[in-house]
């Protein structure tokens, strides 16, 4: 039972290439959230679902788009990537605004 | 959008002290959520708050929801190096997040 998986932990981008995150849930939650983590900043929201097909903006979405064509897989799409989106990238699930369960964070440096 | 602002951002005590953070907001919300983040990993949950007033015990860790819902605290009776890391604060309408406390607690 892995709960919620991200992948890649870790990577490093140049300016202008794309990336997808994924985040794999086996918890059957209908929330799933993507969060990224800057130091002093804490956790803010960049995109959310509240279930398969649906998709909503967060605090900080511009740059990012996301795909929830599955109830278990939220995935986080970088277009175009910039320095500024240096940023530890968390994923969570949720039981309709119970309990987040967090992934191990994916850590992405763009250069 | 609900606000939180969470204080100090910064706390670096001595094993065996108290400590009180908190987390503020001009807004009323329906439920409070105070996560534990240790380095590497994801935060974790500790608690939810409701009700105004609201006192949650954790062993040494003591949550008070304000009798507003506009606030809550956390206080840690004799802090232990394992109490070291970062304490978020949610809102759990929108689980939109506060900057945190990170917490230090030395040997």
């Amino acid at each position: 039972n892995a709960g919620v998986t991200q992948t890649p932990k870790f990577r490093v981008l140049k300016t202008g290439q794309s990336m997808t995150l994924l985040c794999a849930q086996d918890m059957n939650h209908e929330y799933m959230y993507w969060y990224r983590q800057d130091p002093g900043m804490g956790l803010r929201l960049i995109h959310y679902s509240v279930g398969e097909g649906t998709t909503a903006k967060g605090e900080v979405p511009d740059g990012y788009n996301v795909s929830r064509l599955k109830k278990q897989n939220f995935l986080l799409g970088l277009e175009s990537a910039a320095p500024s989106q240096t940023s530890v990238y968390f994923c969570a699930v949720d039981r309709k605004n119970t309990e987040a369960f967090f992934g191990q964070g994916t850590r992405l440096t763009v250069v | 959008t609900q606000l939180l602002e969470q204080s100090p951002q910064f706390l670096s005590i001595q094993e065996g002290e108290n400590l009180t953070v908190y987390c503020n907001s001009s807004s009323v919300f329906s439920s409070l959520q105070w996560y534990r983040q240790e380095p590497g990993e994801g935060p974790v949950l500790l608690v939810t708050v409701v009700t105004g007033g609201e006192v949650k015990k954790l062993k040494r860790l003591t949550f008070q929801f304000g009798d507003a819902r506009k606030d809550s605290s956390l206080h840690i009776t004799a802090a232990q190096p394992g109490d070291t890391g970062l304490y978020l604060c949610a809102g759990l309408n929108d689980m939109r997040f506060g900057a945190g406390t990170r917490l230090t607690v030395k040997p």
